[in-house]
C-alpha cells in the first residue's frame, strides 16, 4: 500500500471502550486524513493533520479525536465507543499541494465493530 | 466545502467507453479536479486530475468543460475490473471532501 499501514485491520470492542486506531506511513508526506466509510454514505473525513501537532476537524469528528506526535504516525481515537462508530476506517497520506494538486493515497482499511 | 454532483449509478457493457459525469459548478479558479475509484473491498485509489486542460494518462482521461463547471472521466475501453465506486472531488484546499461518488456496473 505505498508506504502506508493502518492497525489494527479488524477490532471488535463492546460500546463504552476506548478504541484506538493508528495510522503509519514511511513516505514522510505532510498530509494525514482518517474517514470513515458507512453503507450510503459514501467517504466521510473525521480529521486530518497537515503537519506534527497541527490537526483539524473534518465532516464527522464528533465523538473522535487525534493526534500526530511525528511525522510518520496519526492516531484515532474513540474516548468511548458507540454502536455507530461501527464502520471502516480509512487513513489517507499526501504530500500536500505541490503543483496545486493534493493526491491522496489510501490504506487498506480498518473494520471497526462496536457492539 | 467544494460540493460536486454525480450520478449515483451507471451501467456499461464490457470493451466500451464509459463516460462518468461530474458536476462542480461552484468550483474555484485554482480548484484542481480529482477522480479517483473504489474497487470491492478495497481503499480508493487515484485516477487521474486536472486543472483546465484535458488530461490522459494510463487509466482514464479527464475532460474539462471550458467552464470548468463540469468534467467527464472517460474509460476507453470498460473491463469487468474496473466495476467500481468512482469519486469525484475538487482539490479546493486540505480538507479533502468526498461526496457518494457513481457505482459503475460493467456488463459482460
Amino acid at each position: 500500500d505505498a508506504g502506508i499501514t493502518q492497525s489494527p485491520r479488524h477490532k471488535v470492542t463492546e460500546t463504552g471502550t476506548p478504541v484506538t486506531l493508528r495510522c503509519h506511513q514511511t513516505e514522510n508526506h505532510r498530509y494525514m486524513y482518517w474517514y470513515r466509510q458507512d453503507p450510503g454514505h459514501g467517504l466521510r473525513l473525521i480529521h486530518y493533520s497537515y503537519g506534527v501537532k497541527d490537526t483539524d476537524k473534518g465532516e464527522v469528528s464528533d465523538g473522535y479525536s487525534v493526534s500526530r506526535s511525528k511525522t510518520e504516525d496519526f492516531l484515532l481515537t474513540l474516548e468511548s465507543a458507540t454502536s455507530s462508530q461501527t464502520s471502516v476506517y480509512f487513513c489517507a497520506i499526501s504530500q500536500g499541494g505541490l503543483s496545486g494538486a493534493n493526491v491522496l493515497t489510501f490504506g487498506a482499511g480498518s473494520r471497526l465493530t462496536v457492539l | 466545502d467544494a460540493k460536486t454532483t454525480q450520478p449515483n449509478s451507471m451501467e456499461s457493457n464490457e470493451e466500451e467507453p464509459v463516460h462518468l459525469p461530474c458536476n462542480h459548478s461552484t468550483i474555484s479558479g485554482t480548484d484542481y479536479i480529482h477522480w479517483y475509484r473504489q474497487l470491492p473491498s478495497q481503499g480508493p485509489e487515484y485516477v487521474i486530475h486536472g486543472l483546465t486542460s484535458n488530461v490522459n494518462n494510463r487509466m482514464a482521461s479527464l475532460a474539462i468543460a471550458e467552464d470548468r463547471k463540469s468534467s467527464t472521466l472517460i474509460l476507453h475501453r470498460a473491463t469487468l475490473r474496473d466495476a467500481a465506486v468512482y469519486y469525484c472531488i475538487l482539490d479546493r484546499d486540505d480538507k479533502i471532501i468526498f461526496g457518494k461518488g457513481t457505482r459503475l456496473h460493467i456488463l459482460p
